[in-house]
């Protein structure tokens, strides 16, 4: 069965401090899509970054960072230099390509950045 | 195009009522998903149309539940005999293949559903 697990449930810290957001995954396939989307306070999902199961190379894009392992089935998300608008609940997600791409969602982790 | 749009954003209904949603999706999307949101969880795949055929319903949509895409385009997702327990956030989003195949979704804002 699929399945995202996001242990931290609630990460609070303080502005310009880095944070890392854990995801664990479980899949039989072996080609998979994993995604993180971020959702602030209006509600709506927004799209991070997506990650196909044949490309292990770590992303960078401004101040976010992804490092996926499959040796460990782990797809951790990097924030540097936090920003107050960086809260949100973060969601890690799982896609079969090949079963309807349906995405299949952790539980999210509340990050709260103070001033 | 400014995205996915989902009216209302907000319904407060009274239990056993029936109540329906909609979903504009991108234009041009041939699919179209729907997921449900409850406090504290991450979203739960309800169902999904490629075009106006309904191909995956997940054992979350009761009886009660229903969705319809009839051209292809808008979808409404309705909920009759409304309990306590569909009191969540539902998402639609919608979808069409990358160069690589794949296809990436776009969700919209939602509409919150809270029944007394």
């Amino acid at each position: 069965a699929q399945k995202v697990t996001q242990a931290q449930t609630e990460i609070s810290v303080v502005e310009k401090e880095d944070v890392t957001l854990d995801c664990v995954y479980e899949t039989r396939d072996t080609t998979y899509y994993l995604f993180w989307y971020k959702q602030p306070p209006s509600g709506e999902l927004v799209f991070l970054i997506r990650r196909n199961s044949f490309d292990e190379q770590n992303e960078i894009s401004g101040r976010y960072s992804w490092n996926f392992q499959k040796s460990t089935s782990s797809f951790n998300f990097t924030i540097t230099a936090s920003q107050v608008v960086d809260s949100a609940v973060y969601f890690c997600a799982l896609s079969e390509p090949y079963n309807t791409d349906k995405l299949i969602f952790g539980t999210g982790t509340r990050l709260q950045v103070f001033p | 195009d400014t995205g996915v749009s989902q009216d209302p954003r907000h319904k407060i209904t009274k239990r056993g009522q029936n109540v329906t949603f909609r979903c504009d999706p991108i234009s041009e999307h041939n699919r179209l998903y729907w997921y449900r949101q409850t406090l504290g969880q991450g979203p739960e795949f309800l169902t999904y149309f490629q075009n106006e055929a309904q191909l995956e319903k997940s054992r979350l949509l009761s009886d009660r539940f229903s969705a319809e895409r009839p051209k292809g385009s808008f979808s409404t997702l309705e909920i009759q005999r409304t309990e306590q327990g569909d009191s969540a956030m539902y998402l639609c989003a919608s979808s069409s293949p990358t160069r690589q195949g794949h296809y990436e979704q776009y969700f919209g804002p939602g509409t919150r559903l809270t029944v007394t």
